[in-house]
C-alpha cells in the first residue's frame, strides 16, 4: 500500500528565510509519480511539480527547488527567500503507475507554512 | 492540462438534506476522482468514477451516502446524502491524464 508522510505539521518562518518541507513516501511499485501541491487559504489546489520515479534529477523553478532521493524515499521541497504569499498548506502526494491502485493519488497530511513579514 | 468547472463553490445545508456537486471537464477523461477534505485535514479519496461502470468506493465510504453519477466522459456528480454536521468539508473532484492530476476549485459544504 502507498503512504506519504509529512512529519512537519506547521512551520513558521520570517520573510526571506529559506524553508524546506519534508516528504517521505512508501510504495511497492518501481514506477510511481510524486507531486507537490499548494493550497492557499482560498482552498483550491495548485499544482507545483510532478516527478516520476526514474528521474532523480533535482529541479529548480524560480525560488522553488525539489530534492528527490530514492535511496531515502524522500521528495523534499525548498523555498528560497520565502515571501508572505508563500503562506499556505503544502501537500506531497504519490501515485502508483501499476494501475493496481486505480491511479489514485495518496496525499500526506500537509504542512502549514506561515511566512511572517 | 484539463480545466474543471465545479459547482457549487460553497453551500450551507440543513442536516438531513442532500446536496449534489457537479464537475464538468473541458475534455474527455477516463477517470474522475472525488475527494473529501475535512477541516484542517488532508485530502481523502471517496471514490473513483469511470464512465459506464459503477464507481469504486474507498474503505469507509458507501454508495448510499455518496452516490456518484458518470453519464459521459466529461461530467460527474457526487451527492452527499442525509447530511450531518460531520459532513462539513471541502469536496473536490479531480481528473487524471497521463499521470497529471487536475483539481476542481472545490465545494465548501457547511451542514447546520
Amino acid at each position: 500500500a502507498q503512504k506519504v508522510t509529512q512529519a512537519q505539521t506547521e512551520i513558521s518562518v520570517v520573510e526571506k528565510e529559506d524553508v524546506t518541507l519534508d516528504c517521505v513516501y512508501e510504495t511497492r511499485d518501481t514506477t510511481y509519480y510524486l507531486f507537490w501541491y499548494k493550497q492557499p487559504p482560498s482552498g483550491e489546489l495548485v499544482f507545483l511539480i510532478r516527478r516520476n520515479s526514474f528521474d532523480e534529477q533535482n529541479e529548480i523553478s524560480g525560488r522553488y527547488s525539489w530534492n528527490f532521493q530514492k535511496s531515502t524515499s524522500s521528495f523534499n521541497f525548498t523555498i528560497t527567500a520565502s515571501q508572505v504569499v508563500d503562506s499556505a498548506v503544502y501537500f506531497c502526494a504519490l501515485s502508483e503507475a501499476s494501475g493496481g491502485s486505480n491511479y489514485k493519488l495518496t496525499f500526506g497530511k500537509g504542512t502549514l507554512l506561515t511566512v511572517n513579514p | 492540462s484539463a480545466v474543471i468547472s465545479q459547482k457549487p463553490s460553497r453551500d450551507i445545508c440543513q442536516r438531513g438534506t442532500s446536496l449534489t456537486i457537479q464537475c464538468q471537464v473541458d475534455s474527455q477523461v477516463t477517470m474522475m476522482f472525488w475527494y473529501r477534505q475535512q477541516p484542517g485535514q488532508s485530502l481523502t479519496l471517496i471514490a473513483t468514477a469511470n464512465q459506464g461502470s459503477e464507481a469504486t468506493y474507498e474503505s469507509g465510504f458507501v454508495i448510499d451516502k455518496f452516490p456518484i453519477s458518470r453519464p459521459n466522459l466529461t461530467f460527474s456528480t457526487l451527492t452527499v446524502s442525509n447530511m450531518s454536521p460531520e459532513d462539513s468539508s471541502i469536496y473536490l473532484c479531480s481528473v487524471e491524464r497521463n499521470y497529471g492530476y487536475t483539481f476542481g476549485s472545490g465545494t465548501r459544504l457547511t451542514v447546520v
